[in-house]
């Protein structure tokens, strides 16, 4: 299986100011159609987990665009250039490239 | 609007049978990957399977030898089962649209216990 690694665990971040989060794959995530199938959720509490990045760096509707993918292979970023009181939450890596799919452990973003 | 509603037994005993259904509104079934994914109280997230348009199906090697996901267009839905359910096998289970899990329905808490 692809293990998909995030960090941190646990990110305290100041209203207005930026946050990154780290995925590495245990392995490339470059489909032999081409395509990087690493995708990006929140989960806010008590909500079921949202999709916000697709094939890396593809935002979904109604995705405020603070928020950007990056990366390629096994190395991948998740920026939010302002964080707004609504971003808290728990924020998890996926890749759908190889079979099983598999998920990141989850990085809890919180308000200082 | 794509709108994922799904639905099923919340409470098990142990050995018994999982059986959740995932309504689909606003989209064919036909043309797209259908998947399943659960996720214990407190932790993260676990693929279990997925089906095709076509019906092929894959699954967590993990769970293999228990789960079984269809599909039935005629009502525009589809379905897991897990089977020998353990107190392990407690979580909320979510229905998606797609591999890259598009759109969720709002989850299932199924609980485990004798």
């Amino acid at each position: 299986d692809v293990v998909m690694t995030q960090s941190p665990l646990s990110l305290p971040v100041t209203l207005g100011q930026p946050a990154s989060i780290s995925c590495r794959s245990s392995q490339s995530l470059e489909h032999s159609d081409g395509n990087t199938y690493l995708n990006w959720f929140q989960q806010r509490p008590g909500q079921s987990p949202r999709r916000l990045i697709y094939k890396v760096s593809k935002r979904d509707s109604g995705v405020p665009d603070r928020f950007s993918g990056s990366g390629s292979g096994t190395d991948f970023t998740l920026k939010i250039s302002r964080v707004e009181a609504e971003d808290v939450g728990v924020y998890y890596c996926m890749q759908a490239t190889h079979w099983p799919r598999t998920f990141g452990g989850g990085t809890k973003v919180e308000i200082k | 609007q794509v709108q994922l509603q799904q639905w099923g037994a919340g409470l098990l005993k142990p050995s018994e049978t999982l059986s959740l259904t995932c309504t689909v509104y606003g989209v064919s079934l036909s043309g797209y990957y259908w998947s399943w994914i659960r996720q214990p109280p407190g932790k993260g997230l676990e693929w279990i399977g997925e089906i095709s348009d076509s019906g092929s199906s894959n699954y967590n090697p993990s769970l293999k030898s228990r789960v079984s996901i269809s599909g039935d267009t005629s009502k525009n839905q589809f379905s897991l089962k897990l089977s020998s359910v353990t107190a392990a096998d407690t979580a909320v289970y979510y229905c998606a649209r797609r591999a890259n899990l598009e759109n969720w329905g709002q989850g299932t808490l199924v609980t485990v216990s004798s």
